[in-house]
């Protein structure tokens, strides 16, 4: 069955400090993959996404996912991240475009100010 | 910008009772979700629409129905609650050629 596994559920780090949160996925065919972040009472929202074409990807905020297809891996990097981006963050697997969403338990990130 | 609202942000119900949880979209989007969000299991899918009175299950129907009869809302019913249903309840919803799911608040849904 298709699934999404993140590797860490909680990660506690230092402002400035670099950030790496792993996405591995299940699946042979087509995907579609995503970051979604979830800030504290805030609703769910996207941060970026790969669809096709250049592997790495950038979205909001300074952030960016490199998709490596030999890995089945979409990993979220920041090169120096900010007290603000403390958040829940889910990694998402969509396959052969439709519509439905398989999702990564999330990973809980605090920085410390 | 892309608003989904959900009825209620908290709700506190006793076990039997039957729960509504209504969600409204206003960008005319042909698909609409339900999932629930509990701590180190992400999101799971409830249901799914994909248009007007038309219902697909997702990973856990048991104990859900759901309800589309206008294309900008979409319903979500306890028949009768129980304590197992207590979670964070989140809809979202997609369509017009983007695959971006859009989130409403959530309601927390305590049961007793």
């Amino acid at each position: 069955a298709q699934s999404v596994s993140q590797h860490n559920h909680h990660v506690i780090l230092s402002e400035a400090a670099s950030l790496e949160l792993g996405c591995n996925y299940s699946y042979g065919g087509t995907v579609n993959l995503f970051w979604y972040v979830q800030y504290p009472g805030q609703h769910l929202q996207l941060l970026l996404k790969y669809f096709s074409g250049d592997p790495l990807v950038k979205g909001i905020k300074g952030f960016e996912a490199e998709f490596i297809k030999s890995k089945f891996s979409f990993n979220l990097r920041k090169p120096s991240v900010q007290w603000s981006d403390t958040a829940e963050y889910f990694c998402a697997l969509e396959e052969d475009s439709n519509y439905q969403l398989i999702w990564g338990a999330g990973t809980k990130l605090i920085i410390k100010p | 910008d892309v608003k989904v609202t959900q009825s209620s942000r908290y709700l506190v119900k006793r076990t039997g009772e039957k729960v509504f949880l209504e969600c409204v979209q206003d960008m005319d989007h042909e698909n609409m979700f339900w999932y629930r969000q509990d701590p180190g299991l992400g999101l799971r899918l409830i249901y799914f629409s994909y248009d007007v009175k038309m219902k697909e299950k997702g990973d856990i129907p048991e104990g859900y129905s759901v309800s589309r009869e206008k294309k900008e809302r979409f319903s979500l019913i306890l028949e009768s609650a129980s304590t197992n249903q207590t979670s964070m309840y989140l809809c979202a919803s997609t369509g017009g050629g983007t695959d971006t799911q859009y989130f409403g608040p959530g309601t927390r849904l305590t049961v007793l």
